[in-house]
């Protein structure tokens, strides 16, 4: 159980482009759902966490223009990377919390989407 | 906010050794004590957590022990194999608003043959 799923697990754009990567959470329910992303050698950085049916909160020094977040449904979150430059080239991974595990506070991740942005 | 520190940061060992890894937070708040293993490429996977009411946890060859009074929580590894090599994480929270994990620095463990 308690298993979340990223697509597409990697992608290489061009600069200028956007590019969309989805989070599903496959068997529980998730409210909320959260987005890290991830450089080389470095920690997990919140950037997002996004709750369903409602507007995402943001970290500061996030741009929540580039980073577009949709969560439409109880399994699904979305983000958006809009006009994509090489530096937003990174390790973008997924969690979302389980409503019914324990306190609620357990989050399982997603294996992670890598972009390259070109 | 949180500050979250590990040690070590590179951490070797023999196979069959034992590993600790330590995790200093600064938020006396924070009361869930997850720790995550991160293979090369892949996302995070929870391997142990504890809460504020627990002083130790035990997972067949992995542990948690935390104090909160020094704010400080530990993950120990025994009988360590060479599939246990990945980067751990340690990454407190205090539950309610938000659940924000806050994620250590992260400890490189190789285990050697």
């Amino acid at each position: 159980g308690a298993v979340v799923s990223q697509h597409p697990s990697w992608v290489i754009c061009k600069s200028g482009t956007s590019v969309k990567i989805e989070c599903r959470s496959l068997d529980f329910q998730a409210t909320t759902m959260f987005w890290y992303r991830q450089f080389p050698k470095q920690s997990l950085m919140l950037m997002a966490t996004s709750n369903e049916g409602s507007k995402a909160t943001y970290e500061q020094g996030v741009e929540k223009d580039k980073f577009l977040i949709n969560h439409a449904s109880l399994t699904l979150s979305t983000l958006t990377v809009t006009s994509a430059h090489p530096e937003d080239s990174s390790f973008y991974i997924c969690s979302a919390r389980d409503l019914a595990g324990g306190w609620g506070e357990t989050q399982y991740f997603g294996p992670g989407t890598r972009l390259l942005v070109l | 906010g949180e500050n979250v520190e590990q040690h070590p940061s590179t951490l070797s060992v023999q196979e069959g050794d034992s590993a600790v890894i330590k995790c200093t937070y600064s938020d006396s708040a924070s009361n869930y004590f997850p720790w995550y293993k991160q293979e090369l490429g892949k996302g995070p996977q929870l391997i142990i957590d504890i809460r504020s009411n627990v002083g130790e946890k035990k997972d067949q060859r992995i542990a948690v022990t935390l104090n909160k009074t020094a704010k400080h929580f530990s993950l120990h590894i025994t009988e360590t194999q060479p599939e246990d090599s990945a980067v751990y994480f340690c990454a407190p929270q205090v539950t309610g608003g938000g659940n924000k994990l806050t994620f250590g620095t992260g400890t490189q463990l190789k285990v050697e043959l």
